[in-house]
């Protein structure tokens, strides 16, 4: 079974453009989680969807992020414009809906993104 | 406030020695609890998990934790590490009434032939 697949893995791009993380998750995954770690940080909640609905955005850092999830499938993290402060790398989860339990989140391999 | 705490930033032990990584949680309710690892150039793997039951959970790679109630921690252990285990752990706990988890700020280890 393929795990949690993310793209590009590394991306550097200059203060003020945009740039397009992708996440696939496990395959019957409904849970996608966002993560982020910004360097010498702990790594924090950026949103999460339910098959295609925000389920928590709460850890959303500004207007300059849109997550989306067409369909209940992969799932994009647009930041636009960026800024320094966005450099990090960025995180994709996924876990099952949950039936008894917490169900485990799996994680991808992680998005450097370095802003100039 | 629900949280992680991970005491250790970095620590180095030797090939074969055991290893033991603190972890102590702050819930109000009996919580899950999750060890995470990231190898050099990969991404997050699932060591192993707390739910509830017995509380010396086994995991991959020969990793195991204990649930302390009395001490609120969730120590990773290991009684011989390898080279390969030199990586940055994370601990992990949910935050109730939600689906995020909290992450510790992580440990990162070292081995030393």
């Amino acid at each position: 079974e393929a795990g949690v697949t993310q793209f590009p893995s590394h991306s550097v791009i200059e203060k003020g453009q945009t740039v397009t993380l992708r996440c696939d998750p496990i395959s019957g995954h409904d849970n996608l989680y966002w993560y982020r770690r910004v360097m010498g940080k702990e790594i924090k909640f950026l949103l999460h969807f339910v098959k295609e609905s925000k389920q928590d955005e709460s850890g959303m850092p500004n207007n300059r992020f849109l997550a989306e999830r067409t369909g209940g499938t992969y799932s994009t993290l647009k930041v636009q414009p960026a800024e320094l402060e966005d450099s990090g790398v960025y995180f994709c989860a996924s876990s099952q809906g949950r039936t008894s339990g917490r169900p485990a989140q799996y994680f991808g391999p992680g998005t450097r993104l370095t802003v100039l | 406030a629900q949280s992680v705490t991970q005491p250790d930033i970095h620590i180095t032990v030797s090939e074969g020695a055991s290893l033991e990584l603190r972890c102590n949680y702050s819930y109000g309710a009996t919580p899950y609890l999750f060890w995470y690892v990231q190898s050099p150039g990969q991404g997050l793997q699932l060591l192993l998990k707390y739910f509830s039951g017995d509380t010396l959970v086994q995991g991959i790679k020969g990793f195991e934790a204990e649930f302390k109630r009395s001490q609120s921690s969730f120590n990773l252990r290991k009684p011989s590490v390898h080279w390969s285990d030199a990586a940055e752990y994370f601990c992990a706990g949910p935050n109730f009434g939600n689906e995020k988890l909290t992450f510790g700020t992580g440990t990162r280890l070292t081995i030393i032939p």
